[in-house]
């Protein structure tokens, strides 16, 4: 167990639709990340939080959004969805960036999200 | 552009055996890189990592080995068991995000 949470484990809707995936970072982290996994492929880098700013952005659509919250949780909100949108959508987090670039990033159980 | 790849999709291994998973590299500026494992229906998990002035680093049962000079990782298990049946990934760490590869499936065989 990583400590970083994820809710909902598995979520069904519909195209168009907008959809709300949560992360709980660990004890202590100050940084989130958020990555799609489609199906046998890689980890796709969406976008990273820390301490509640926005610090960097990877191929994220513009129908996904996300935050981080004073408490640090973060939510990833996808809109418009579309049948391609359907993959793992996984959260990590990290203490914090490190000046060095070693950034060891703990990730959650993910959420499979379905788009029919 | 930047990216980090796989030379193999899938590796079978048999039980006991040594498993070397190989990862090519195409920015020579990434001085980090790390190998996580990735079971079925679950979150990568950090194996090990190594920084760019080291060769190779050891870790428990598992070596990572660093070719600065053709731009090449592999990652090295010894006798690889049953539980090692995982995709693993290798990754760059740079300007405070992680470039990917593609995934090398490992299948052990009984």
């Amino acid at each position: 167990d990583s400590g970083v949470t994820q809710t909902p484990k598995h979520l069904i809707t519909a195209t168009g639709q907008r959809v709300t995936l949560r992360c709980s970072p660990r004890s202590g982290d100050l940084s989130v990340y958020w990555y799609q996994q489609s199906l046998d492929q890689g980890l796709q880098f969406l976008i990273q939080y820390y301490n509640g700013e926005e610090r960097a952005k990877g191929n994220i659509l513009e129908r996904f959004s996300a935050q981080q919250f004073p408490d640090l949780h973060s939510e990833l909100n996808l809109s418009s969805l579309e049948l391609g949108d359907s993959a793992l959508y996984f959260c990590a987090s990290s203490l914090h960036p490190r000046l060095d670039g070693t950034d060891t990033q703990y990730f959650g159980p993910g959420t499979r999200l379905t788009v029919l | 552009g930047e990216s980090v790849g796989l030379h193999l999709p899938t590796l079978s291994v048999q039980e006991g055996d040594n498993s070397i998973i190989n990862c090519a590299y195409s920015n020579s500026a990434s001085d980090y890189f790390i190998w996580y494992k990735q079971e079925s229906g679950k979150g990568p998990q950090f194996i090990i990592d190594i920084r760019s002035n080291m060769d190779k680093r050891q870790g428990q049962r598992v070596t990572v080995l660093l070719n600065k000079t053709v731009k090449h990782l592999s990652l090295q298990i010894a006798a690889t068991q049953p539980g090692d049946s995982a995709v693993y990934f290798c990754a760059e760490n740079s300007n405070y995000q992680l470039i990917w590869g593609a995934g090398t499936k490992l299948i052990i065989k009984p």
